[in-house]
């Protein structure tokens, strides 16, 4: 356990709709990272927040968008729901005093289960 | 050329051999290397951490990195069954790429009795 924790932990949504991802960081741990992983694939970096800014964004449309409160907790918001956005979705916390300077390990949720129809 | 690339596999080994993983990766100026174990239907859990050349073990698990080569391995020595699993090599580029962490597809490992 990593004491990553993410709500719900499945979710069926049609296509078109707004769902909301929820993410409690580790204690400690002021940096939170989303990935979506595909049947099959490695996770891909969505983007992450550090103290309630985005400190990096991988290549989703803006329908991808985010939030972190000032309890480091975070979620992830995604409009316009389209058949290829069903994926696991990964929470992942950080802190850059746990590793070497901005290169942390990053230790992961139990992840949100997205199916759209 | 995929950033980071593994075999896909599945790799199957005998209950009690070593387990061979690798994984290349493209952007030589990455600094952080990570294996993460992922069972199916459950997120994926931390291994091991490499960031200088060299072997690192961690009881029957060792790293080895190449940065030379760009190539980063996982060795499973004394592979049991609960060791079958998706591996996962993750790499983090630094600089620009701050806080990403980009992972290859993954090796399925089987261990059979």
């Amino acid at each position: 356990e990593t004491g990553v924790t993410q709500s719900p932990t499945h979710l069926i949504k049609t296509r078109g709709q707004q769902v909301t991802l929820r993410c409690s960081s580790q204690s400690g741990h002021n940096t939170v990272s989303w990935y979506q992983q595909a049947l099959g694939q490695g996770p891909q970096f969505i983007f992450q927040y550090y103290r309630e800014e985005e400190n990096g964004r991988g290549n989703f449309p803006p329908r991808f968008s985010g939030l972190q409160f000032p309890n480091y907790s975070s979620e992830l918001n995604v409009n316009a729901l389209e058949l290829d956005d069903s994926a696991l979705y990964l929470c992942a916390s950080s802190s850059p005093a746990s590793g070497r300077g901005g290169l942390e390990t990053q230790y992961f949720g139990p992840g949100t289960r997205l199916l759209v129809l | 050329q995929k950033e980071v690339e593994q075999n896909s596999g599945p790799l199957s080994v005998p209950e009690g051999a070593i387990a061979s993983l690798n994984c290349t990766y493209s952007d030589r100026g990455s600094q952080s290397f990570f294996w993460y174990r992922q069972y199916s239907g459950k997120s994926p859990e931390l291994i091991m951490s490499i960031y200088s050349n060299g072997d690192k073990e961690d009881g029957r698990f060792t790293a080895q990195l190449n940065k030379a080569s760009q190539y980063v391995s996982l060795l499973i020595r004394d592979s049991q069954p609960s060791d079958s699993a998706t591996y996962l090599c993750a790499v983090n580029a630094g600089g620009t790429s701050y806080g990403k962490l980009t992972f290859g597809q993954g090796t399925i490992l089987t261990v059979h009795p």
